[in-house]
């Protein structure tokens, strides 16, 4: 089945800027989206088509894409940055809707 | 402002039927160009989408999954549901039901429940 590859974890300090990748093979024909997670909370899209910020969403999230690679960029970490993020795209027919399995960020 | 709550049984015994409802509250259920999906999340794990839901009651889901479960909407009720038959402890998950944006490529997944705890144990 198909998958999308994220790093397990990422570690920055605080005013730092963090870079989290999203790899899969049909991601140059797909749009993908993030989520951010904090402990007993939903998942909250944080990144829309490739690089969009929904309305709330600070501007230092971004997201931009390369080939296979997608990237949420996080400037300017902040504590409250410290969350679980999920990619998410679709197979190649777009017949499933994927998540990847998730980077955990950490703001040390 | 968009609300999306799920209800049901916290606890499921293995083999057993799970059911679970969505109300959404906020807005209309038939409201395009929106459709209507579960995803689950087991402990420690990344989210799975399950199936989703239109309005008129066409349904699509993941393909190792879909023999097992059944998504239904009720638009007079503004609720959608889940059942998933012959549950085991593998179906142990934080279940969420979300609006899902169409019309893209792919789909994605704009506001969210808050989730429900299914446990499924003796």
């Amino acid at each position: 089945s198909y998958e999308l590859t994220q790093p397990p974890s990422v570690s920055v300090s605080p005013g730092q800027t963090a870079r989290i990748t999203c790899s899969g093979d049909a991601l140059p024909k797909k749009y993908s989206y993030w989520y951010q997670q904090k402990p007993g909370q939903a998942p909250l899209l944080v990144i829309y088509k490739d690089k969009e910020r929904p309305s709330g969403i600070p501007e230092r999230f971004s997201g931009s894409s390369s080939g296979t690679i997608v990237t949420l960029t996080i400037s300017g970490v902040q504590a409250e940055d410290e969350a679980d993020y999920y990619c998410q795209s679709a197979d190649f027919n777009n017949t499933s809707v994927v998540f990847g399995g998730g980077t955990k960020l950490s703001v040390l | 402002q968009l609300q999306l709550q799920e209800s049901g049984p916290g606890l499921v015994k293995p083999s057993e039927t799970l059911s679970l409802t969505c109300t959404v509250s906020g807005g209309s259920i038939s409201s395009r160009p929106y459709y209507w999906a579960w995803i689950r999340q087991p402990p420690g794990k990344g989210p799975e989408w399950i199936g989703t839901v239109y309005f008129t009651g066409s349904t699509y889901f993941k393909s190792s999954l879909r023999s097992r479960f059944t998504i239904s909407v009720d638009t007079s009720k503004n609720q959608f549901a889940l059942k998933l038959s012959s549950v085991t402890a593998a179906d142990t998950a934080t279940y969420y039901c979300a609006r899902q944006v169409g019309g893209y490529v792919p789909d994605y997944f704009d506001s969210w429940g808050q989730g429900t705890l299914v446990t499924v144990s003796s």
